[in-house]
């Protein structure tokens, strides 16, 4: 089975500060990585997504991730934030093979200006 | 595309009544899933469609709900009869990709059940 954990529930930051959120995984096979973003009252948007090659993935408005293999951990960072990054964040696997994407439980990241 | 969209956007239901959460997949897509998410228990994939065809639906809680597709380009989930702890909110994503890597939401219908 895969699960997914993010470790922090709420991040608050400070305006132009770096963040990390955190997520590692448990899986005994090859797995794809994401990220995804939502916004209040709003679905979820993809972030970022690791599939292959390069163990740092560039995502949108500033984000990137590393995949960690040794660790089984996919943090997410951004050297400087904004208060429009105020949002909640989901780590997710899907497992090589099939379809079903585990979503962690998220991470709500508070932006004070 | 003006992406997945769902509907209604809020649902406020009482108890034992009969609720159909309705879905527009992206045109084009192949793949169509239905997901709840409460501050519990987080986003939890209800079932999953690959080509109109329910392929996984281990996620449903129990017979009360039930999920169709009849065509490529509508899905509903229904919930009969439904109960307070159903109330969350209930997104419908679809993807192009098989191997569903990467996944467009919709914005979710808030389902309330007093």
């Amino acid at each position: 089975a895969q699960s997914v954990t993010q470790l922090d529930s709420q991040v608050p930051v400070f305006e132009e500060a770096p963040v990390e959120l955190r997520c590692n995984y448990s899986s005994s096979v090859s797995v794809y990585l994401f990220w995804y973003v939502q916004y209040p009252n709003q679905g979820l948007q993809l972030l970022l997504k690791y599939l292959s090659g390069s163990t740092l993935v560039k995502g949108i408005n500033g984000f990137e991730a590393e995949f960690n293999k040794s660790q089984t951990s996919f943090h997410l960072r951004k050297p400087s934030v904004h208060i429009s990054d105020t949002a909640e964040y989901f780590c997710a696997v899907l497992k090589g093979g099939y379809q079903k994407v585990t979503f962690g439980i998220g991470t709500k990241l508070q932006v004070i200006p | 595309d003006a992406g997945v969209i769902q509907s209604p956007r809020h649902e406020v239901t009482e108890m034992g009544q009969e609720v159909t959460l309705r879905c527009k997949p992206i045109s084009g897509h192949n793949s169509l899933f239905w997901y709840r998410q409460t501050m519990m228990r987080g986003l939890e994939l209800l079932i999953y469609f690959n080509n109109n065809v329910p392929i996984d639906d281990s996620g449903m809680p129990e017979d009360r709900f039930s999920a169709k597709m009849p065509n490529a380009s509508f899905s509903t989930l229904k919930i009969q009869p439904s109960e307070p702890r159903d109330s969350a909110v209930y997104f419908c994503a679809s993807s192009l990709k098989e191997m569903n890597t990467e996944a467009f939401f919709g914005q979710g219908t808030r389902l309330t059940v007093v």
